[in-house]
């Protein structure tokens, strides 16, 4: 089974510090990695797509990709009270779909 | 730009009644089109999708089934609703199958009494 594992949380960080999230994947072939936002009640937004070994930073979010270790995290910097929401993390099977985590949900506390 | 829609948001139906969501994408062509549902306390699960008009995979065996009539459009139906397919029902669509970012409509949250 093909699984994306996901620290169900909640994690709770003061407002203006680093939130990280992370996630763990067991489809070695996986190329493709996404990370969602969805707020409660409403559907999921995509924040971030990463197909590299490496980092890659949009504003103040950076996702950081390793395929050897099958790990995929999302760093948010500065966090804001607006970003408390449940972050799911995805990858691409082999069918084109996309299998996701159950999510993290994030508190930022003011 | 593309948009995707679906309706209705919200529906409350009795057990044994038939349910029918649709879902329209503009601004593209040819779009790979997805329902997944998404119950309380579980992650996002995928039931159909489909790459093309007429063409239709499912990924869950269950009383639930999917058409795409229109190259943009999407239906998800029932005919006879069980108290397990209440949840939150979600339209996506992608670019391309192998690759690419998938993009959600607003959802359609079903309870089923």
């Amino acid at each position: 089974q093909k699984e994306v594992e996901q620290n169900s949380g909640p994690l709770s960080v003061p407002e203006g510090a680093i939130a990280s999230l992370n996630c763990t994947y067991s489809d070695r072939g996986s190329q493709s990695f996404f990370w969602y936002r969805q707020y409660s009640g409403k559907s999921p937004e995509l924040i971030m797509s990463i197909y590299s070994n490496g980092d890659k930073e949009d504003g103040r979010f950076t996702a950081q990709l390793n395929k050897a270790s099958q790990y995929v995290s999302l760093l948010i910097r500065d966090s804001q009270p607006s970003d408390s929401a449940t972050y799911l993390c995805a990858y691409r099977g082999s069918q084109g779909n996309l299998i996701f985590g159950k999510g993290t949900k994030l508190s930022v506390k003011p | 730009s593309q948009t995707i829609h679906q309706w209705p948001a919200t529906l409350v139906q009795p057990v044994g009644s038939p349910l029918s969501l649709e879902c329209t994408v503009e601004g593209t062509s040819n779009p790979n089109l997805y329902w997944y549902r998404q119950a309380a306390g579980r992650g996002l699960q995928l039931l159909f999708y489909s790459v093309g008009i007429g063409q239709i995979s499912s990924e869950v065996p269950q009383n639930l089934s999917a058409s795409r009539p229109q190259d943009r459009q999407f239906i998800l139906s029932s005919k006879k609703l069980l108290l397990s397919d209440s949840g939150f029902y979600l339209c996506a669509w992608s670019a391309t199958l192998n690759t690419g970012e998938l993009f959600f409509g607003e959802g359609s949250r079903l309870t089923v009494l």
